[in-house]
């Protein structure tokens, strides 16, 4: 199966800042079907991007995705408060889909 | 828009079955994968697999041989069975919904998710 590994683990910035976060997988994700999610504390997971760099419908556009083969990056431009929470990144090129372990991005 | 309801219960003795059941409202049933998906602090995010309408399934290898799913359509609800379970299997079990999109059978991603509902293995 396919391993993602997600840097940092934790990312400490302010509001206005702009995030960069990786993910990168162990094997060439086909077709680029790499998503990424936002979670919250007790709440599930939310779709931000898929197809590494599609919004997924009603996410602001400060909210970006990159990347290809087995590096991606999400950014999030210009931090706004309810930014702060784990984002996972997941690819469903090959199964079992799998889940990269979280990058939490914390009030500085 | 979907909507997804985990239900079953919160504590499961070791050895046991653990059953939970999801209830979708809104949605065309044919149109997703409904799938589980669980959440533990050692773990992380975990797929367990997904089931079509038509009841066709895939499981996660390292849960196969424990893992049961199936749907009614006429309830539009589907449902989760984990045999032989430890406190490994400790979580919060998320029901989710992935629509089928493309070609390729079983690739997609999650455009809704239930609350989650946490399962505890304990005697």
């Amino acid at each position: 199966e396919i391993v993602l590994t997600q840097s940092p683990g934790t990312l400490s910035l302010s509001p206005g800042e702009r995030a960069t976060l990786s993910c990168r997988a162990s094997q060439t994700v086909s077709s680029n079907y790499l998503a990424w999610y936002q979670q919250k504390p007790g709440q599930a997971p939310r779709l931000l991007i898929y197809g590494a760099s599609s919004r997924a419908t009603g996410i602001p556009d400060r909210f970006s995705g990159s990347g290809s083969g087995t590096d991606f990056t999400l950014t999030i431009n210009r931090l706004e408060p309810e930014d702060f929470a784990v984002y996972y990144c997941q690819q469903y090129g090959s199964s079992p889909q799998t889940f990269g372990q979280g990058t939490k991005v914390e009030i500085k | 828009q979907v909507q997804l309801q985990e239900s079953g219960p919160g504590l499961v003795k070791p050895s046991e079955t653990l059953s939970l059941t999801c209830t979708i409202s809104g949605g065309s049933i044919n149109s997703y994968y409904w799938s589980w998906v669980r959440q533990s602090p050692g773990k992380g995010l975990e797929w367990i697999g997904y089931i079509y309408y038509s009841g066709s399934t895939n499981c996660n290898p390292s849960l196969k041989s424990r893992v049961t799913m199936s749907v009614d359509t006429s309830k539009k609800q589907f449902s989760l069975k984990l045999t032989s379970v430890t406190a490994a299997d400790t979580a919060v079990y998320y029901c989710a919904a992935g629509m089928v999109r493309g070609v390729l059978i079983g690739r997609y991603f999650f455009d809704y998710w239930g609350q989650g509902a946490l399962v505890t293995v304990s005697s």
